[in-house]
């Protein structure tokens, strides 16, 4: 079972509040992700780490950063919310090799935070 | 177009009937190919994986490849009420950054 958590699960929060969703994973995965999924929708990959102090944007532009200063981190912070912001908010991470589980990309996620901008 | 189409569904049947769930891509480089299963407000988790073209079994589930049709499948026998839930398949290049790209999502629901 994936050791990857997603803290805080749900989140209502008024528009221009700052607000950081925590990622954290005890597998020692040396990569780790971003996605956001709305209700029915498809994940689109928004943020992607290879390593500690390494970050790029995915395919959906966001307004969100990332940081990676510890490799077991990678929290992701929006420094004005606004509504168009509501969303699930999924972390997920990989190990470069594979293993018994499954080969080297498996992905495994976090259970994801719903975050609500009124 | 998409690396990866899927159906988007929602796709519904019995209790006890037998699902296949489809995926086809374009990119020749894929090598493994992954079906994960997302429950409503949860992450996704990984159901099963196979290298290559073939099956793979595990219990009510089977994965099968065709290369050559750049086609996969997920079959689930005896679906159960539990097998409800939002089904993702994904493919690696096994190697190279970003090597790992999801479908969009094909949603099961199982009527008891």
């Amino acid at each position: 079972e994936a050791d990857i958590y997603q803290t805080p699960r749900y989140l209502v929060i008024g528009t221009g509040k700052k607000i950081t969703l925590e990622c954290s994973q005890t597998m020692g995965h040396d990569k780790m992700y971003w996605y956001q999924q709305d209700p029915g929708m498809e994940l689109h990959l928004i943020h992607y780490s290879y390593g500690v102090n390494s970050t790029e944007k995915g395919d959906l532009s966001s307004e969100s950063t990332v940081s990676r200063i510890r490799t077991e981190h990678f929290p992701l912070t929006l420094e004005s919310a606004r509504p168009s912001h509501t969303s699930q908010y999924l972390c997920a991470s990989s190990e470069l090799a594979g293993g018994p589980a499954g080969p080297a990309d498996t992905q495994y996620f976090g259970p994801g935070t719903r975050l609500t901008v009124l | 177009q998409k690396e990866v189409e899927q159906d988007p569904g929602p796709l519904s049947v019995p209790e006890g009937a037998i699902v296949s769930l489809n995926c086809t891509y374009s990119n020749s480089a894929f090598q493994y190919f992954m079906w994960y299963r997302q429950y409503s407000r949860k992450g996704p988790e990984l159901l099963m994986y196979t290298y290559s073209s073939g099956n793979k079994e595990d219990g009510r589930f089977t994965a099968q490849v065709d290369k050559s049709s750049k086609y996969i499948s997920l079959f689930i026998r005896d679906s159960q009420p539990s097998d409800s839930a939002t089904y993702l398949c994904a493919m690696s290049r096994g190697t190279g950054r970003r090597a790992l790209t999801f479908g969009s999502g094909t949603r099961l629901q199982v009527q008891p």
